[in-house]
């Protein structure tokens, strides 16, 4: 069973271009979370969905993050423009919202912006 | 909002016992969870309490008391591979995780 599954893994782009990180949580789970990991500030929510609709977003740092989940299957993330302090590591993770309690992380997207 | 405290380095010999005290403050409780991570991984499940008293899986174990806002991870018979970060995360509304800064464990023979 497939677990999380994040793209691309490792991503360099320079400060200005805009950058788009992939989910696909595991089947049958219905949340969906884009956390942010840095050694400042720690691990942060950035925002989560449940059955496919934003329901707190209020870890999204400005504007120039974005997130999407079109469907059970797929999310984005987006950063346009990015900035040399975006550099972190992206983790998406899902959970089953009447299973039990445990999120399941995917393997994570390293992002550094020049 | 939420906080969270917890040591930020445990060093501990192989064989041992570690305890990883967290301490919170929220203004919306369900529960606490513990996360472990590898350097260079993901963080992975450990343990859930919703209720006070202790929860035992294996050599882990995981104690909550809501009343001190208190909880802490216990490992024992501890092993190289327990080398990790170990995060406690306040379960709030929406299945909503507020992440600790982490304790680093380190293992030595």
């Amino acid at each position: 069973d497939a677990g999380v599954i994040q793209s691309p893994r490792h991503e360099v782009t320079e400060m200005g271009q805009e950058v788009t990180l992939r989910c696909k949580p595991i089947s049958g789970h219905n949340s969906l979370f884009w956390y942010r990991q840095t050694m400042m500030r720690g691990l942060e929510l950035l925002i989560y969905f449940n059955n496919n609709v934003p329901i707190d977003d209020s870890g999204m740092p400005e504007d120039r993050f974005s997130a999407k989940m079109p469907n059970a299957s797929f999310s984005t993330l987006k950063i346009q423009p990015s900035e040399p302090r975006d550099s972190a590591v992206y983790f998406c993770a899902s959970s089953f919202d009447t299973g039990g309690d445990e999120q399941y992380f995917g393997p994570g997207t390293r992002l550094t912006v020049t | 909002g939420q906080s969270l405290e917890q040591p930020s380095e445990v060093t501990a010999v192989e064989g041992a016992i570690v305890q990883i005290n967290c301490t919170y403050q929220t203004s919306g409780f369900y529960g606490l969870s513990w996360y472990q991570q590898h350097d260079g991984g993901a963080p992975t499940f450990l343990s859930y309490n919703a209720l006070d008293g202790l929860e035992e899986t294996g050599r882990f174990s995981s104690f909550l008391s809501r009343s001190d806002s208190y909880g802490y991870l216990l490992l024992q018979e501890l092993q190289m591979k327990d080398s990790a970060s170990y995060f406690c995360a306040v379960k709030g509304g929406g299945n909503k995780l507020t992440f600790g800064t982490g304790t680093q464990l380190k293992v030595e023979l």
